[in-house]
């Protein structure tokens, strides 16, 4: 069964350094997302992205934030100056469709943690 | 009023119960629904989509209320393995841009 990936795993890194996640979404879809889940909390939506442009950001991703399609397979995200705060798990998304039922499949994750 | 709304739990319920849960949600432009579960420190997986007309799949069944705006999960027969977190989920689809909402979850512990 086809399923997204993630690397890497677990990423630690100081405060202040850029970080790439990175993220194979399922071969055949067409829109991707970022999410991320800090410790103990809800998960939350980061962005969307399709045609390689972003459809849809929420208020957490600022200008520290970005994401890229950069060739046929991989999906990432780029955060610029990482802040403890930032400290969380990231999880991809990818579906088929975007007509407001199709079911989108999540990656393992990328643990961050930043020091 | 919180987007997507769950009792947190935990709920520790004894194997071969059936347990319930419910869910809330505050936007009426939300088009649709699903539970999914989480283990711990492990990605979210779909359970099931959630329909207006009910949908069952296997011992685990789904209602959505459109007009009450709730969700609901009922699990019977309950197994160990059923032991995680259920989170309810709401997709919002607006002039082509999507994005799930979820719930904080309900944390789910059968014991033996």
């Amino acid at each position: 069964e086809p399923e997204v990936t993630q690397t890497p795993s677990h990423q630690v890194t100081q405060m202040g350094q850029e970080v790439i996640l990175r993220c194979v979404p399922i071969s055949n879809h067409l829109y991707f997302y970022w999410y991320r889940q800090i410790l103990g909390q809800k998960v939350e939506f980061l962005v969307s992205f399709y045609n390689n442009e972003i459809s849809e950001k929420s208020e957490i991703f600022d200008d520290q934030f970005s994401v890229e399609r950069p060739d046929g397979s991989n999906f990432t995200l780029k955060i610029r100056s990482t802040k403890l705060e930032d400290s969380a798990m990231y999880f991809c998304a990818s579906s088929e469709y975007r007509d407001g039922t199709d079911t989108q499949y999540f990656g393992p994750g990328t643990r961050l943690t930043v020091l | 009023r919180k987007e997507v709304e769950q009792d947190p739990g935990p709920f520790n319920v004894p194997e071969g119960a059936t347990v319930a849960f419910n869910c809330t949600y505050s936007n009426s432009a939300s088009q649709s629904f699903f539970w999914y579960r989480q283990d711990c420190r492990k990605e979210p997986k779909l359970l099931m989509s959630v329909y207006s007309s009910g949908n069952e799949d296997g011992r685990f069944t789904a209602q959505l209320n459109r007009a009450s705006q709730y969700i609901s999960l009922l699990i019977r027969d309950s197994k160990l393995s059923d032991s995680a977190t259920y989170l309810c989920v709401v997709n919002t689809y607006n002039f082509g841009n999507e994005k799930l909402t979820f719930g904080t979850g309900t944390r789910l512990t059968i014991i033996p």
